[in-house]
């Protein structure tokens, strides 16, 4: 079992620019989960997916959208990108029906870098 | 709305030392409560959890917590330290209304001297 995988590992793109990062759940989970993590700071909840639907959104700018496709794999998109964007951001993946509390997975992240 | 305080920013104890990380949460109900660990650079790895019973919970890697009520505590312990052990420890609470939301703490830096 390969875990949660994210790509890519590192990004570097221009302020203004737009940036789409990957997340392909654990194996058997349904439900992924978007997390931002600047420096020196602990994880923010950006948006969690599920059945295709953006199912509950944290404090985040609609310059923030995600997608899931049907393979339960998701997409964070990121437009007109802004020097405070630069963070790791982590995807999590939970299996829905395994209700309150179940386990989060988390990947090794994506460093964004708005230059 | 829920929340979760972690006091200490950073802690030094030396390999073989005992250890204790605390955690507070603000929460109206039971909650359910994680401890997860943050090598630099790299994602978070799940420690231990609790969601109800036993309030003295088993975790991977020799950790164990302890769910106190009566303090709002979720104080994560280990009987001896090894320089691996170094890395960020987070604490964080599920949010309540389904979903499985998780809001941390703002962590806790652990350096282990040999």
């Amino acid at each position: 079992d390969a875990g949660v995988t994210q790509s890519p590992t590192h990004l570097i793109k221009t302020r203004g620019q737009q940036v789409t990062l990957r997340c392909s759940p654990k194996s058997g989970h349904d439900t992924v989960s978007w997390y931002q993590q600047a420096l020196g700071q602990e994880p923010q909840f950006i948006f969690q997916y599920y059945e295709e639907e953006e199912r509950q959104r944290g404090n985040f700018p609609d310059r923030f959208s995600g997608h899931q496709f049907p393979n339960y794999s998701s997409e964070l998109n990121v437009n007109a990108l802004l020097l405070g964007d630069s963070a790791l951001y982590l995807c999590a993946s939970s299996l829905s029906s395994g209700g309150l509390g179940t386990e989060a997975f988390f990947g090794q992240g994506t460093r964004l870098t708005v230059v | 709305a829920q929340s979760v305080t972690q006091p200490d920013i950073h802690i030094t104890v030396s390999e073989g030392a005992s250890l204790e990380l605390r955690c507070n949460y603000s929460y109206g109900a039971t909650p359910y409560l994680f401890w997860y660990v943050q090598s630099p650079g790299q994602g978070l790895q799940l420690l231990l959890k609790y969601f109800s019973g036993d309030t003295l919970v088993q975790g991977i890697k020799g950790f164990e917590a302890e769910f106190k009520r009566s303090q709002s505590s979720f104080n994560l312990r280990k009987p001896s330290v090894h320089w691996s052990d170094a890395a960020e420890y987070f604490c964080a609470v599920g949010e309540s209304g389904g979903y499985n939301k998780l809001i941390f703490g703002a962590g806790t830096r652990l350096a282990v001297h040999p």
